[in-house]
């Protein structure tokens, strides 16, 4: 168990909707970062927030958005869901001047 | 951006034998090489990593090497148990400008290990 929490674990929408995945970094760490993993692009980097700002965005689309909150947990936001949004979405978390970065357990999405 | 190509993207071995997984990277300010290890269903973990002053590091059956001349990065796992079965994944990051912290991690495509009894 790496100490990091996601919800929900599966997620079944339709074409068209908007989910909300959420992460619970590890206690303390400051550093989120998001993930997709899908079998034809790998795993690849989305976005990162340090202590609740945006510190660094990978390829994540335009209808995708993400905060942290005070608390430090982080919401990724996805709309205008496509059948190609369906994927594994990871988020990780690293402690203040660390590098490894622990992941959680994935949310599946899949989009019908 | 950085690049991360890892070979082979399966690999077959019977129990016992050795496993040798290869990546190598494009960026030379890249410092900082960790493996994960996947199993079905699950978030990759962490099983070793190198950093870019060091040129081999071990943890019981697992080593990994780093050439950074050759900007390449090994991992090495020996006398393999049915259990070692994952797929495994390698990866790069760099220390952001003024060290505070460690940017996104950039993995290979992953090398699908079985182990046979």
């Amino acid at each position: 168990d790496s100490g990091v929490t996601q919800t929900p674990k599966h997620l079944i929408t339709a074409t068209g909707q908007r989910v909300t995945l959420r992460c619970s970094p590890r206690s303390g760490d400051l550093s989120v970062y998001w993930y997709q993993q899908s079998l034809d692009q790998g795993l690849q980097f989305l976005i990162q927030y340090y202590n609740g700002e945006e510190r660094a965005k990978g390829n994540i689309l335009e209808r995708f958005s993400a905060q942290q909150f005070p608390d430090l947990h982080s919401e990724l936001n996805l709309s205008s869901l496509e059948l190609g949004d369906s994927a594994l979405y990871f988020c990780a978390s690293t402690t203040s001047g660390e590098e490894t970065q622990y992941f959680g357990p994935g949310t599946r999405l899949l989009v019908l | 951006g950085e690049n991360v190509e890892q070979h082979p993207s399966t690999l077959s071995v019977q129990e016992g034998d050795s496993a040798v997984i290869k990546c190598t990277y494009s960026d030379s300010a890249s410092n900082y090489f960790p493996w994960y290890k996947q199993e079905l269903g699950k978030g990759p973990q962490l099983i070793i990593d190198i950093r870019s002053n060091v040129g081999e590091k071990k943890d019981q059956r697992i080593a990994v090497t780093l050439n950074k001349t050759a900007k390449h990065f090994s991992l090495h796992i020996t006398e393999t148990q049915p259990e070692d079965s994952a797929v495994y994944f390698c990866a790069a990051s760099k220390a952001r400008a003024g060290g505070t912290s460690y940017g996104k991690l950039t993995f290979g495509q992953g090398t699908i290990l079985t182990v046979h009894p």
